[in-house]
């Protein structure tokens, strides 16, 4: 079975600082793995994706992961957070073996302090 | 292009009555999702249509759920009757049939339900 664990269910960082969410993955498959943000109110958005190509995947707003098998991690990261980052943010793997059902972790809400 | 456009955004009720809410997809999108989100939690999937057909319900409580999708295009959720364990926020995602495994799905903004 597919999961996925978000380590911290809250962060906080000061604007301009680097941001990490964590992210660990469960999968009997290669999995497919993505990040989602959640602004209050609004609909989630795709972040980035990564289906079995590079390793190191570029999103939108200057977000990156990086996909470690050895570690079953996904790691999101941003070098200088900004105060719009303020958002929940979602680590999803894709379950395959249920014709690609995303499973979504619990969230982790991350605050941006001027 | 138009969004994926859920109504009501919010919607109060008591318990035993029953609500409904409404999905329009992206023009084009073959696949719909609705998903459940209680608070503090991520989404977890109710129902997915490909076109007019449920191809996976498994985690539909159908005792008090129902979900139709008429046409392939805009679909209803219903519960009847509604209790207290229901209060959440109702999303309706749409992708491109074939886009499911790549995770591009499009979420609306949700439907807020409070049971009282």
């Amino acid at each position: 079975a597919q999961s996925v664990t978000q380590l911290d269910s809250h962060v906080s960082v000061s604007e301009g600082t680097p941001v990490l969410l964590r992210c660990n993955y469960s999968s009997s498959y290669s999995p497919s793995l993505f990040w989602y943000v959640q602004h209050p109110n609004k609909g989630l958005q795709l972040l980035l994706k990564y289906t079995s190509a590079a390793t190191l995947v570029k999103g939108i707003n200057g977000f990156e992961a990086e996909f470690k098998k050895s570690e079953t991690s996904f790691h999101l990261t941003k070098p200088s957070a900004h105060m719009s980052d303020a958002a929940e943010y979602f680590c999803v793997v894709s379950s395959r073996g249920s014709q690609g059902n995303l499973i979504f972790g619990k969230g982790t809400k991350l605050s941006v302090k001027p | 292009e138009a969004g994926v456009v859920q109504s009501p955004r919010y919607k109060i009720i008591e318990k035993k009555q029953p609500v409904a809410f409404w999905c329009n997809p992206i023009s084009g999108h073959n696949t719909l999702y609705w998903y459940l989100q209680n608070l503090g939690q991520g989404p977890e999937l109710l129902i997915r249509y490909e076109n007019e057909e449920a191809v996976d319900d498994s985690q539909l409580p159908k005792d008090r759920f129902s979900a139709e999708r008429l046409k392939g295009v805009d679909s209803t959720l219903k519960i009847q009757p509604a209790e207290l364990g229901d209060s959440a926020v109702y999303l309706c995602a749409s992708s491109f049939q074939g886009d499911t495994n790549t995770g591009e799905l499009f979420f609306g903004e949700g439907s807020r339900l409070t049971v009282l």
